[in-house]
């Protein structure tokens, strides 16, 4: 149990498009999910956190019409990264938490395999 | 606020070698540790976890125990394998609050055949 999987696994687009990313939990109810940024041999830096129906909180310094974020269902947020420049490549990933709800650990978050953006 | 550090790598071992990566933490009441790994192109996976102090997490071979008095989540095992090679992190998560992970800047693991 406890799958989280994005989609595109990479994708590759040209100056000035926007790109969406989807993360999804497979298995469980997610009520926060997070997106993370990592640049290459780096920490995960935190984006911002979602919770399902509400607005995105963002972290300081990510701007937050640059990088839209969706968390439409219990199971699914969406990461759209609009205009986008060289300088957004990167790799995201995202995680999701169960929340108190369930029989997963309350405190645990789980992963997905992340995403490779490449802006040509 | 909560903060982890790990020891700068990277590590290069031989196969069968002893393996020691140290973390340390600063956090207030009683945070629950991770050790996650990252292998080249993807993403986190959980490898081990501790939630109480003197708790032992442990995984594939991997061992880490909860130190409450050195504040201190050091990852072991006894004998590496070329696939061991990957880079971990170590993380906390606070009691109480919203669970976000503080992360350490992770350790890279080099282990030669």
């Amino acid at each position: 149990g406890a799958v989280v999987s994005q989609h595109p696994s990479w994708v590759i687009c040209k100056s000035g498009t926007s790109v969406k990313i989807e993360c999804r939990s497979l298995d469980f109810q997610a009520t926060t999910m997070f997106w993370y940024r990592q640049f290459p041999k780096q920490s995960l830096m935190l984006m911002a956190t979602s919770n399902e129906g509400s607005k995105a909180t963002y972290e300081q310094g990510v701007e937050k019409d640059k990088f839209l974020i969706n968390h439409a269902s219990l199971t699914l947020s969406t990461l759209t990264v609009t205009s986008a420049h060289p300088e957004d490549s990167s790799f995201y990933i995202c995680s999701a938490s169960p929340g108190t709800s369930g029989s997963l650990p309350y405190n645990e978050q789980f992963f997905g395999p992340g995403t490779r953006l490449t802006v040509l | 606020g909560n903060s982890v550090t790990q020891m700068e790598g990277p590590v290069t071992l031989s196969e069968e070698a002893f393996l020691t990566i140290n973390c340390t933490y600063t956090a207030t009441g009683y945070p629950s540790l991770f050790w996650y790994v990252q292998y080249p192109g993807e993403g986190l996976q959980l490898l081990l976890k501790a939630t109480k102090a003197d708790d032992k997490g442990s995984n594939k071979g991997f061992e880490a125990t909860y130190r409450k008095e050195t504040t201190s989540f050091h990852l072991e095992k006894g004998s590496v394998q070329v696939s061991d090679s990957a880079v971990y992190f170590c993380a906390l998560t606070s009691s109480g609050g919203s669970y976000i992970p503080t992360f350490g800047r992770g350790t890279s693991l080099i282990v030669h055949p």
